[in-house]
This record gives structure tokens, sequence and C-alpha cells, in this order.
């Protein structure tokens, strides 16, 4: 069975630049979560998909952050502009089966640095 | 808010040593308490969970010990080895389709 793929492994961009992160799910599973992961933190959820749907986007910095998942399968999540804040792990993970949030799949992120 | 709390930040045992993590948390509500384990460049995986339902739970050398009293739960890892030196995140949540909160990890490193 394939796993969380992201992409790219890594990005460093300036401040005020702006920046996309692709995730892919394991095939079926229809919960898709984007969490930021900074150094020293535990992950933190930034935005929750179920199938296409936006289900918790409540910690999203909407001003600056976006998140899209069309068809409910693949997604993307953007950065614009970056801070120098927004250096992290930018990491994914998708569910499947009947308890949703039990058991989390996580991809091994993507490392974004903001200079 | 951080709703889920633990301790140390970082351990060292020697090989063969038990290390335990605890962590602590507020939300009477929580019923799913699981524990993730991330080896550097990784990301998260699923350790082992427990319910409070129950005290214990053991799955191979790791076991959850869980008092709701106390609202805490606590990570050992049995005869430790090297291969165990990770990254160990505790984390709580609602059954269903309420996302995890996760505590801020602990780094063990196991010594031969």
């Amino acid at each position: 069975e394939a796993g969380v793929a992201q992409s790219p492994r890594y990005k460093i961009i300036e401040k005020r630049q702006s920046v996309a992160f692709w995730c892919n799910p394991i095939s079926g599973h229809a919960t898709l979560y984007w969490y930021q992961q900074i150094l020293g933190q535990g992950p933190k959820l930034l935005i929750q998909f179920q199938n296409n749907g936006v289900v918790d986007d409540s910690q999203l910095p909407k001003d600056r952050f976006s998140a899209e998942r069309l068809k409910g399968v693949d997604s993307t999540l953007k950065i614009q502009p970056a801070k120098l804040e927004d250096s992290a792990v930018y990491l994914c993970a998708s569910s499947g089966g009947t308890a949703l949030n039990e058991k989390l799949f996580f991809g091994s992120g993507t490392q974004l640095s903001v200079l | 808010q951080q709703q889920v709390k633990q301790s140390p930040q970082s351990l060292i045992v020697q090989k063969g040593g038990i290390p335990i993590i605890n962590c602590a948390y507020e939300n009477t509500a929580f019923d799913y308490f699981p524990w993730y384990q991330q080896f550097p460049g990784k990301g998260p995986a699923l350790l082992i969970a427990i319910r409070p339902d129950v005290s214990e739970k053991k799955e191979g050398r790791f076991t959850i010990s869980f008092n709701k009293s106390a609202k805490q739960f606590s990570l050992h890892i049995m005869d430790s080895q090297p291969g165990d030196s990770a990254t160990y995140f505790c984390a709580a949540t609602l059954s269903g389709n309420t996302p995890l909160v996760f505590g801020k990890g602990t780094r063990l490193s196991v010594i031969a």
C-alpha cells in the first residue's frame, strides 16, 4: 500500500514570496489533514478536509494561507506572502474507515525555510 | 491554549532501560489517547493508543498507563533499544472526526 506522498521535500524562499505544497493521500482515504510542525513542537492542525469539503480550518491563518482539495483526492496548501515565522515542516496526513481520527497516516512532510 | 502537556522534553536512557513519558490533558471529554513515534525526516506514525475504559494497554515492548481521575497517561518502553531513539508525541481527541491535539513531544535517545 502506497503511503501519503508529499512534494517538494524541501523549499527555501525569501519572506513575502509565495510557496505551494502538494499532497496525495492514501488511495480511498476520505479525510485529509494539513499540519504545521515548528521545530521542537508537536504538529498543529491547519485544516481538515472530508472528501472535498472543509471540516475544520479554525487555525488556518486565512490572510496568508489557503488550501484546496479539488475532486476530493490530492490537495494543495499555499502560503502567500510568507513570513519568517512560517518556517516549519508542513505535514499532510490522511485517514479512512469509520473512526476517521483514530489512525492518521502522515507523509514525510515539506520542510520550509523562510529567509 | 495547550490542551495536552507532555514531559519531559528530552530523555536519555541506556539500552535495556525503561523510559517513561508523561502526558496530562485538560478536556474531560477526550476519549481516545494515541502515541505517535517520529524518526528524523519522517512523519509521525501511530504507535499505540488507549481509551479511558482501561487503565493499561500493552503492545509488544510498549505500554500505556492511563489514570482517568488524574487526567494523565504515560508511555513506558520496556527493554529499550537504540532503534527506539525517536521523538514521541502523545495526543488526545474525541472519537469520530475531531482533530487530534498533540503534545510538544519528547526526544528519546537510547544509548548502547
